[in-house]
């Protein structure tokens, strides 16, 4: 099956620093999306993203389909944004089921 | 407002005392799925539905059931629970399998003794 690696496992900021999350596939997929876990477990959509460049406020999103990664930019760190930051994707013809890679954790200090 | 509502939120239980996790989407969404989350080994699909009456095993399905009777709802049940389905489970919806975004409940923590 579809591999999903992500990186780095761990991340820390300051506040209003900017970062760049990782995510990359071992196979062609005819979706992708970013989903944010907070401190309370709570898991929020932030892309559905197969392909191209999406924005949404601070942060935004580009998938390489042909190249196999896709990557997550935050801007401008909040401590809001600390938690774990999830990658998965769905194989081209295969599975009927989105993969999850292992996330980043991501902590953002005042 | 439009969301996923997964109940309880935190059960503790002994072993072998059957249970039902409850799920509801008020999105209309055909796809619905249950994922547990265990430290180390992320997160697993269990068990998925692509439309009403129609029910698929994911990746760990042992010991696990579900049922889609109608459109909003996709109950999880343990027939006999046991110490090794501790965990936190979620269940989630999408407007169709692949080409939407998938929507979170907020978690279940299960606790079997």
């Amino acid at each position: 099956g579809i591999q999903v690696e992500q990186s780095p496992p761990d991340l820390i900021l300051q506040e209003g620093a900017n970062s760049t999350l990782r995510c990359n596939f071992s196979d062609s997929v005819n979706n992708l999306q970013w989903f944010h876990q907070n401190p309370w477990g709570q898991l929020i959509n932030l892309f559905y993203i197969p392909s191209g460049t999406k924005q949404n406020g601070r942060l935004s999103a580009t998938t390489v389909a042909t190249e196999r990664y896709s990557l997550l930019y935050i801007s401008s760190s909040q401590t809001t944004d600390s938690g774990v930051y999830f990658c998965a994707v769905e194989e081209e013809g295969g599975s009927e089921k989105l993969v999850f890679g292992k996330g980043t954790k991501l902590t953002v200090n005042p | 407002e439009a969301q996923v509502t997964q109940n309880p939120r935190y059960l503790i239980t002994v072993t072998g005392k059957k249970l039902t996790v409850t799920c509801s989407q008020n999105m209309n969404h055909e796809y619905m799925s249950w994922y547990r989350q265990d430290p180390g080994l992320g997160l697993r699909q269990i068990y998925y539905s692509m439309n009403v009456e129609v029910t698929d095993k994911g990746d760990v399905p042992e010991g696990y059931k579900v049922s889609r009777k109608e459109k909003r709802n996709f109950p999880l049940i343990l027939e006999s629970p046991s110490p090794n389905q501790t965990s936190l489970y979620f269940c989630a919806s999408s407007l169709d399998r692949g080409y939407s975004p998938l929507h979170f409940g907020n978690g279940t923590r299960l606790t079997v003794t």
